[in-house]
């Protein structure tokens, strides 16, 4: 059973346009959540975060909403760019370091110019 | 500074052969993780590490072995390789829990016919 998911396989926006990208969790043991972007033939790299203690984290033209009492975090890009375009993989933690990070899926996603 | 290094970058394999894929990190992490994705299957975790000397079995560990034998290196192997191992696989470390993100390599591509 998927304990993170992300139910939007793909997502298309256009350039300057507001994009956002979802996510929902099951497991009330999470306490923190963070977002990747992957490039073709590159591996993930780390994007922006954010504690179950708080519900916005703001990082330039990224933030991530959390919204815990729905167990549903968002990323919102503002504005898109086409060198945006990349799979973004949702991910959450628990406390404890012995617990890995656990995925989703990822959304592919495609900012047209 | 190099962060997490996978090596070979790619690798063709006939079935029944053996080999060995080596992560080396520079970061001093305590915490290392080998990860297979496939389309539309995300990222899977196969084995990982909570420290030196220590290994934990992860979503998807049956065909592959795994030692850390020093902090530094994780490596990852398959007794004898199947088509179903056909992936790309991609090693990551963390210093700590909770908030603290994951650095990931750049992959291995690995076919095997």
């Amino acid at each position: 059973d998927q304990q993170v998911k992300q139910n939007s396989p793909s997502l298309s926006v256009q350039e300057g346009r507001i994009s956002i990208l979802n996510c929902d969790y099951t497991n009330s043991m999470f306490d923190y959540f963070l977002w990747y972007k992957k490039y073709p033939a590159e591996g993930p790299t780390f994007l922006i975060s954010i504690s179950s203690i708080k519900d916005k984290n703001e990082d330039g033209r990224f933030t991530v909403f959390l919204n815990k009492s729905a167990k549903h975090l968002s990323l919102h890009i503002v504005p898109s760019q086409p060198g945006d375009s990349a799979v973004y993989f949702c991910a959450a933690s628990e406390n404890s370091g012995n617990t890995p990070l656990v995925f989703g899926k990822g959304t592919r996603f495609s900012v047209i110019a | 500074n190099a962060g997490v290094t996978q090596t070979p970058k790619f690798r063709v394999l006939k079935t029944g052969q053996s080999m060995t894929l080596l992560c080396a990190q520079d970061m001093n992490h305590e915490y290392m993780y080998w990860y297979r994705q496939d389309p539309g299957m995300g990222l899977r975790l196969i084995h990982y590490s909570v420290g030196e000397g220590t290994t934990a079995k992860g979503e998807v560990p049956d065909g592959y072995n795994v030692s850390r034998l020093k902090k530094q290196n994780f490596l990852l192997g398959l007794e004898s390789a199947a088509p179903s191992q056909t992936s790309v696989y991609f090693c990551a470390s963390r210093k700590g829990g909770g908030i603290q993100p994951q650095h990931f390599g750049d992959g291995t591509r690995l076919s095997i016919l």
